[in-house]
């Protein structure tokens, strides 16, 4: 079944940590985004790619790092989670073109960093 | 500088009941504008996605409208249901690069009593 994927769903971890959020899409998209979501606020642009060893920064600066080694995966990771990193973080893929279909989504991962 | 704001910020209908969401846009130069909803702790879902030439395109009980010359859209929902209660995101698409960037509004919080 065509989907995108994100694991975990909800992490709570100490500062200091390292951490990576996996998401994965069987839709053969090229695209695929991060975005950061606070409760009440819009999305914001953190990374994305165009395909394959193709990575690029979003709208609002991050510390976090991602990587395009597969087309259907698109992991970030935090090298030392801090508080501030606390958020939701949202993954989406699409097709190269605009066929009109838009962003799919995953369903996120709540991320807590004690 | 947030160039999509959306109407009323939240909003609390009874079941059955009809509602219209705003929302107002300054991207430019425009491409598309889509309407996600989203369910607590979860990715947004695709509703509607209107370009320039079209001016309405239903989904089931969601109607939504766009009036490109103001930079006005609506999203009616009919009927409404408990499991419409959600935020409705409203993001627009600009042409002004190959990415196609998206502009996200911060949503409205709709609850649905029943």
């Amino acid at each position: 079944e065509a989907d995108i994927y994100q694991t975990p769903r909800y992490l709570v971890i100490g500062t200091g940590k390292k951490i990576t959020l996996e998401c994965s899409q069987t839709m053969g998209h090229d695209k695929m985004y991060w975005y950061q979501q606070d409760p009440g606020m819009e999305l914001h642009l953190i990374h994305y790619s165009y395909g394959v060893n193709s990575t690029e920064k979003g709208d609002l600066s991050s510390e976090s790092t991602v990587s395009r080694i597969r087309t259907e995966h698109f992991p970030l990771t935090l090298e030392s989670a801090r508080p501030s990193h606390t958020s939701q973080y949202l993954c989406a893929s699409s097709e190269s073109a605009d066929s009109g279909v838009g962003q799919f989504f995953g369903p996120g991962t709540r991320l807590t960093v004690l | 500088k947030n160039q999509v704001e959306q109407s009323p910020q939240s909003l609390i209908i009874l079941e059955g009941k009809n509602c219209t969401l705003q929302c107002n846009y300054t991207v430019s130069p425009f491409s598309n504008l889509r309407w996600y909803k989203q369910d607590t702790g979860r990715g947004p879902v695709s509703l509607t996605i209107m370009t320039f030439s079209e001016n309405t395109k239903s989904n089931g009980r969601y109607t939504a409208t766009l009036d490109a010359d103001t930079k006005q859209s609506s999203l009616h929902i009919t009927a409404s249901q408990l499991s419409d209660s959600a935020s409705y995101i409203c993001v627009v698409s600009d042409r002004g690069s190959t990415l196609g960037r998206l502009y996200f509004g911060r949503g409205t919080q709709l609850t649905v009593w029943p």
